[in-house]
């Protein structure tokens, strides 16, 4: 059972484009939601992550978007590069605390 | 700069092995875990622990095994190895009481294979 859907499993995007992952999760009581990247060969990473008061955030080329209501978010990378090409994790929590629920997964590959 | 170190990056062990792995981190974090990724379906929480010798079983605990020592270690163990545990397993730690922060810090994996 994955309490954390997140689509699509893989993704190919030219450089400068604009990348879009999706995440859906199902239980309301969540309330935090990061967003991980990892290269290949290395552990993830935290890309961004967002608290259900807002319905945005924006660090560089990095957005995430947050619909309460569908209870679903995204993550948009803008100007896509190579260097972006990683696997890309949604993930949530409750509480505010650590045990976080991921998502399956997003490989990206930013074609030059 | 923070560190989560595992000690085996790649392992090759044959059915029914005992298989250690290792993992310590240089922060001071009080809370460590282990996931295992795998294609399609994400990291699954395998073992966390928050404090030295406390131990909580995460969503896929059957199979194995965990020991915490010391603050800064923290073992996984596979006390009977199956084919079906050959994954990528990865250890991470956090800060407690993070709040909304609750970055995790990942080492770089061990890769399993179970022959």
């Amino acid at each position: 059972q994955q309490q954390v859907k997140q689509s699509p499993q893989s993704l190919i995007v030219q450089k400068g484009g604009i990348s879009i992952i999706n995440c859906a999760y199902e239980n309301t009581a969540f309330d935090y939601f990061p967003w991980y990247q990892q290269f290949p060969g290395k552990g993830p990473a935290l890309l961004i992550a967002i608290r259900p008061d807002v319905s945005e955030k924006k660090e560089g080329r990095f957005t995430i978007s947050f619909n309460k209501s569908a209870k679903q978010f995204s993550l948009h990378i803008m100007d896509s590069q190579p260097g972006d090409s990683a696997t890309y994790f949604c993930a949530a929590s409750m509480d505010a605390g650590n045990m976080l629920t991921f998502g399956g997964g997003t490989r990206l590959m930013v074609k030059p | 700069d923070v560190k989560v170190t595992q000690s085996s990056r790649y392992l090759v062990k044959r059915t029914g092995e005992k298989v250690f792995l290792e993992c310590v981190q240089d922060m001071d974090h009080e809370n460590m875990f282990w996931y295992r990724q795998d294609p399609g379906l994400g990291l699954r929480l395998i073992y966390f622990s928050y404090d030295v010798k406390m131990k909580e079983k995460g969503d896929i605990p059957e199979g194995y095994s965990v020991s915490r020592e010391k603050k800064e270690r923290f073992s996984l163990i596979l006390e009977s190895a199956s084919t079906n545990q050959t994954s990528m397993y990865l250890c991470a730690s956090s800060l407690a009481g993070t709040g909304y922060t609750g970055e995790l810090f990942f080492g770089e994996g061990s890769r399993l294979t179970v022959l």
